[in-house]
């Protein structure tokens, strides 16, 4: 199963950009990468996934060399309401079944 | 509903009681999962579920954990003989197929703290 390895903590101020890059080295064909984003007492929200290259929605970039073995979330001009956990997820699908790893994620703190 | 519900919200148990915590998916979604969030911690995989087939169930800490989903859509995660260390926030997410590609939408968990 693919293990994930995020920045435990990041601080950043509003209005920057903000880049927190997820290591997958075991990543496997067929798994896609995906991000979440988490407040306290919510569950995780799903924010963004890609397979390869760069995925862009309303809310962030994502990122992915063509290795895959790392991806990175962009978040452009954060605020305080940006203020959270976020979690790098990769897939891993085994027989019958789709098990999925969270790591520790990465708490990151948006400054005024 | 929209999105995934769950109750209840929090659960407050005596050490030995028995407990069941209800997931209502997303109407029509195939995949339904639960997770285990320790305080300051990721959420960690109990079960999955594709319909009412339990598929995997690796992440079951102990056989006082059971899950089911008997129509394939609503799940009930039960946990008899509670213990102190069951103490967690319990999430439960769906998703649209059966792929493990599709995000996963989660609810907003049931707090379970064991006296």
């Amino acid at each position: 199963l693919a293990k994930t390895t995020q920045p435990i903590s990041m601080d950043s101020y509003e209005g920057q950009e903000v880049n927190i890059t997820c290591s997958h080295n075991n990543i496997a064909t067929n798994d896609y990468i995906t991000w979440y984003q988490q407040f306290p007492s919510q569950g995780p929200r799903f924010i963004i996934q890609g397979y390869k290259t760069k995925v862009t929605n309303e809310v962030a970039s994502l990122f992915i060399p063509a290795d895959r073995k790392s991806s990175t979330l962009s978040l452009p001009r954060v605020s305080l309401s940006d203020t959270a956990v976020y979690y790098c997820l990769v897939g891993a699908r085994n027989t019958g079944g789709f098990k999925t790893i969270f790591g520790a994620g990465t708490r990151l703190f948006v400054k005024a | 509903g929209a999105g995934v519900s769950q109750s209840p919200r929090y659960k407050v148990a005596k050490r030995g009681q028995d407990v069941a915590l209800r997931c209502d998916p997303i109407s029509g979604h195939v995949s339904l999962f639960w997770y285990q969030q320790a305080l300051g911690q990721g959420p960690e995989f109990l079960t999955y579920f594709q319909n009412e087939a339990q598929l995997d169930k690796s992440g079951l800490p102990s056989d006082r954990f059971f899950a089911e989903r008997p129509e394939g859509s609503v799940s009930t995660l039960k946990i008899q003989r509670t213990q102190q260390e069951d103490s967690a926030v319990y999430l439960c997410a769906s998703s649209l197929d059966g792929t493990g590609n599709q995000p996963q939408h989660f609810g907003d968990g049931t707090r379970l703290s064991i006296l």
